[in-house]
């Protein structure tokens, strides 16, 4: 596609349940990033990949939060047990690369309600 | 570690009238730095980006942004504000190639 995707847009589960979001990269964009945006706050960095491989996973939350790019490509960012304080707008965003000079091209989010 | 810092929350101008949001930023390495805006209901769009060229960085829109090492500030200015403007603003950093900061982000509102 012409930008990055996500799916679902919106997801309102129950605590306990486990979540699976999903991301769809700009075609050829070597790196991938998850972001966490709370209402009223700017995003915050979860996790990032080149290619397949997870390069830094420091800004996950606990260990509830994963998430995987088996392919290389799409990517599932999985939250096990959740709880109410998950509610958030999830982001993914791609790059051609993963220096400082790359641009990153967002997503529309996944807003994620937990009731 | 690094930091953004957005010195204002909400910013409210008169169309027609300029535009200015703040941004401090700290690291210990030089970092490149970004301004995003974000529609409601829309994803971020990057407006520009600094990566240690020039220090005068134009961007789109009619927006542009000067770097200042010496008060490691990045703010963001355009002239003449229009209502299609009224959005939040993000200022980003990044340092050691990946990691990414977000500011809080400061909300423009432009009066008519």
């Amino acid at each position: 596609g012409a930008g990055v995707s996500q799916s679902p847009r919106y997801k309102v589960t129950k605590r306990g349940q486990d979540v699976a979001l999903r991301c769809d990269p700009i075609s050829g964009h070597v790196s991938l990033y998850w972001y966490r945006q709370a209402l009223g706050q700017g995003p915050e960095f979860l996790t990032y990949f080149n290619y397949e491989a997870q390069q830094d996973k420091s800004g996950l939350p606990n260990d509830r939060f994963s998430a995987e790019r088996p392919e290389g490509s799409i990517s599932t960012l999985t939250i096990q047990r959740t709880e109410q304080r998950d509610s958030a707008m999830y982001r993914c965003a791609s790059s051609l690369n993963s220096g400082g000079l790359y641009e990153q091209y967002f997503g529309p989010g996944t807003r994620l309600t937990v009731t | 570690a690094q930091s953004v810092t957005q010195l204002d929350s909400h910013v409210s101008v008169s169309e027609g009238t300029p535009v200015l949001l703040r941004c401090n930023y700290s690291s210990s390495y030089s970092p490149s730095l970004f301004w995003y805006v974000q529609h409601p209901n829309k994803g971020l769009q990057l407006l520009l980006k600094y990566t240690s060229a020039a220090t005068l960085v134009k961007g789109i829109n009619g927006f542009e942004a000067e770097f200042k090492k010496s008060e490691t500030s990045f703010h963001l200015t355009k002239p003449s504000a229009h209502m299609s403007d009224a959005a939040e603003y993000f200022c980003v950093a990044r340092t050691g190639g990946f990691k990414t900061i977000f500011g809080a982000g400061t909300r423009l509102f432009v009066k008519a």
